[in-house]
């Protein structure tokens, strides 16, 4: 089975850096993605590590360690538009590659 | 940008009525998936479809769902006598094949179970 834990909500300020942590305990791992969803909207693709290390893309960056189970997400120069729930998912080996995901982590960002 | 569309955005059923949700992935996408998010709730898988067959199905898609690709471009999702717990929000997404390829969701249908 799969179990990806990631913080509840989490508050920062308009301009600033915030950290989103991910951790996962799985029977198969091909795969950590990164997803942004609005309220009442479809998740939207963020970012995908599947080696161990830093992708960044732009002011998105994301991390990963497959011997932890860790992964991070990183969001600098935060916007007030980032303010959004963000998903931690993890793709299986199985026949489809099915997503799992996280509860979501609620980002609000302050003026 | 290619997008996943769903119709409806938005449905309303009585309990015990059949529902059909509908799906067009991208046309060179060759994964298909439904998901559902009960408000509040996380994004859960519900099942996976390659190659006009079900690849891997979820606890939660038991015989009251079916999935059908009709033809070439549609993707569906039947849920038979629905019931109150039914009601959701439901994604489609898909995925091109090779090992990198993004999920693709689409804007969702809102189902409201009265």
């Amino acid at each position: 089975g799969q179990n990806i834990d990631q913080p509840t909500e989490m508050t920062a300020t308009e301009g600033a850096i915030v950290q989103i942590n991910c951790t996962y305990q799985t029977s198969g791992f091909n795969g950590l993605f990164w997803y942004q969803q609005h309220a009442g909207e479809a998740p939207t693709f963020l970012s995908y590590n599947v080696l161990d290390g830093l992708e960044e893309k732009g002011r998105f960056s994301s991390f990963l360690s497959r011997s932890k189970g860790y992964s991070y997400l990183l969001l600098k120069e935060l916007q007030m538009k980032d303010s959004a729930s963000y998903l931690c998912a993890v793709r299986g080996w199985a026949a489809g590659n099915k997503l799992t995901f996280g509860g979501g982590t609620r980002v609000l960002v302050k003026p | 940008e290619p997008e996943v569309t769903q119709t409806p955005s938005h449905q309303v059923t009585q309990m015990g009525q059949e529902v059909i949700l509908r799906c067009v992935p991208i046309s060179n996408h060759l994964y298909f998936y439904w998901y559902r998010q009960i408000l509040g709730q996380k994004v859960e898988f519900l099942v996976s479809f390659y190659n006009n067959e079900i690849s891997e199905k979820s606890e939660i898609f038991d015989d009251q769902f079916s999935v059908e690709r009709p033809d070439g471009s549609n993707f569906t999702l039947k849920i038979r006598s629905t019931k109150l717990e039914d009601s959701a929000m439901y994604f489609c997404a898909s995925r091109p094949t090779g090992a990198t390829g993004g999920y693709t969701f689409g804007s969702g249908t809102r189902l409201t179970v009265v």
